[in-house]
């Protein structure tokens, strides 16, 4: 029973590299996610997706892409990686037929240097 | 969706019953009290959620006030596996939750 993997769990890149989160689901939910969330603080919305072809923004887009080719999938790219993005980052997806209840990944620690 | 506000911190004793509130005044009709929790940095994870009445789950009971403008997670009989942040959170059970700071339930021996 997977429910939803994130890979790498952990990361370290340079300011300016480029780099992808992944995320898969096993489920067949329509709605994902990604949230960040700082030390102390709590998670804040990136992107969603409300199912294959379909991508909005969240609270805090800037620097971030996404796409959703099949239901299964929707990875994370930092496009030109700042020290800003130092967080850890959870995928989530969610089940409409059980009252949106969100099942999140395990989290990807991310440091940007 | 609406805001909702905790205390930032609790204690409880281990076997005792652990009531954790959430202020949400500004709710409307159609949204919905969801509780999540998450310990240590794990993913977090859902407890239980809720409209009108009362419910329960095998982890905790949810209770909401009639106005509906405040809500009670109760564990009830909390073990020091439930320390952890509890999130309170309304949504109109969209993909747009916002989560806040919760609150960090130190369960003691």
């Amino acid at each position: 029973n997977a429910g939803v993997t994130q890979t790498p769990k952990f990361q370290v890149l340079k300011t300016g590299q480029s780099m992808t989160l992944q995320c898969a689901q096993d489920m067949n939910h329509e709605y994902m996610s990604w949230y960040r969330q700082d030390p102390g603080m709590g998670l804040r919305l990136i992107h969603y997706s409300v199912g294959a072809g379909i991508t909005d923004q969240g609270e805090v887009p800037n620097g971030y892409n996404v796409s959703r080719s099949t239901t299964e999938d929707f990875p994370l790219r930092l496009l030109s990686a700042a020290p800003s993005q130092t967080s850890v980052y959870f995928c989530a997806s969610q089940d409409r037929s059980s009252g949106n209840t969100i099942y999140f990944g395990e989290g990807s620690w991310l440091t940007v240097v | 969706d609406a805001k909702t506000t905790q205390p930032p911190s609790m204690d409880c004793a281990e076997g005792r019953a652990a009531n954790l509130p959430c202020n949400h005044s500004t709710i409307s009709g159609n949204e919905y009290v969801y509780w999540y929790r998450q310990i240590h940095s794990q993913g977090p994870q859902y407890i239980i959620h809720g409209l009108k009445n009362n419910e329960t789950n095998e982890m905790a009971s949810l209770i909401i006030t009639e106005d509906r403008k405040s809500s009670t997670l109760i564990l009830p009989h909390a073990t020091l596996r439930d320390t952890a942040v509890y999130y309170c959170i309304v949504s109109r059970g969209t993909y747009k939750y916002i989560f806040g700071t919760g609150t960090r339930l130190k369960v003691l021996a």
